[in-house]
């Protein structure tokens, strides 16, 4: 069975500094997606970004990017120039062939002003 | 374009009473998923409809949880009895299979309260 490894229960990070959320996994599966959400005090889960795994090159949205470590089954996400809108929970999410997504169980995300 | 739409966004109730949530999903979107996400962790799986069809539902109690998604649009998920422990967010989503792309769009989840 998969698994997803969030390690860090709460980061904070100065504002316009960089902070970086680490994610690990355990999977059988080569094909797969890993996901980041953001989940703000509001609750509605919002996708930041995506990693398809066949894709040897870390995806970038913006401010976000993830560093895909496969062979070490790691997915961390980085934050740059932070904001204090970037406060909220953050999911790691992997994604298999069955379509089923299985969660982290979330970094809270404090950023300082 | 609507988001996904859930209703009641909170619930409070004693136990053993019944309660039902709606979820109305992002228009053309076939696949529906209900899941259940408990205080400080991350969403666990319930349910997850193509269409009408329940491809995977190993994670729903099946004695006191039901949900039915008639005609493949809305879908409704109901406990009976509810107990302490169902309390709770219950969050639908909904996506657009196309291939191996899958990206789930959140609603604001129900907050359920078992007294």
């Amino acid at each position: 069975a998969q698994t997803v490894t969030q390690s860090q229960p709460e980061m904070s990070v100065q504002e316009a500094e960089t902070v970086t959320l680490s994610c690990t996994y355990d999977t059988s599966e080569s094909d797969y997606y890993l996901f980041w959400y953001k989940q703000p005090p509001s609750r509605q889960m919002i996708l930041v970004i995506r990693q398809e795994a066949y894709k040897q090159q870390n995806a970038t949205e913006n401010r976000f990017s993830v560093n895909f470590q496969k062979a070490a089954k790691s997915f961390s996400l980085k934050i740059s120039d932070s904001q204090l809108g970037d406060a909220a929970m953050y999911f790691c999410a992997y994604r298999g062939g069955t379509y089923k997504y299985i969660f982290g169980t979330g970094t809270r995300l404090k950023v300082l002003a | 374009e609507a988001g996904v739409v859930q209703s009641p966004r909170y619930k409070i109730i004693e136990k053993k009473q019944p309660v039902a949530f709606w979820c109305n999903p992002i228009s053309g979107h076939n696949t529906l998923y209900w899941y259940r996400q408990n205080l400080g962790q991350g969403p666990e799986l319930l349910i997850r409809y193509e269409n009408e069809e329940a491809v995977d539902d190993s994670q729903l109690p099946k004695d006191r949880f039901s949900a039915e998604r008639l005609k493949g649009v809305d879908s409704t998920l109901k406990i009976q009895p509810a107990e302490l422990g169902d309390s709770a967010v219950y969050l639908c989503a909904s996506s657009l299979v196309e291939g191996w792309l899958n990206e789930q769009f959140f609603g604001p989840g129900t907050r359920l309260t078992v007294l």
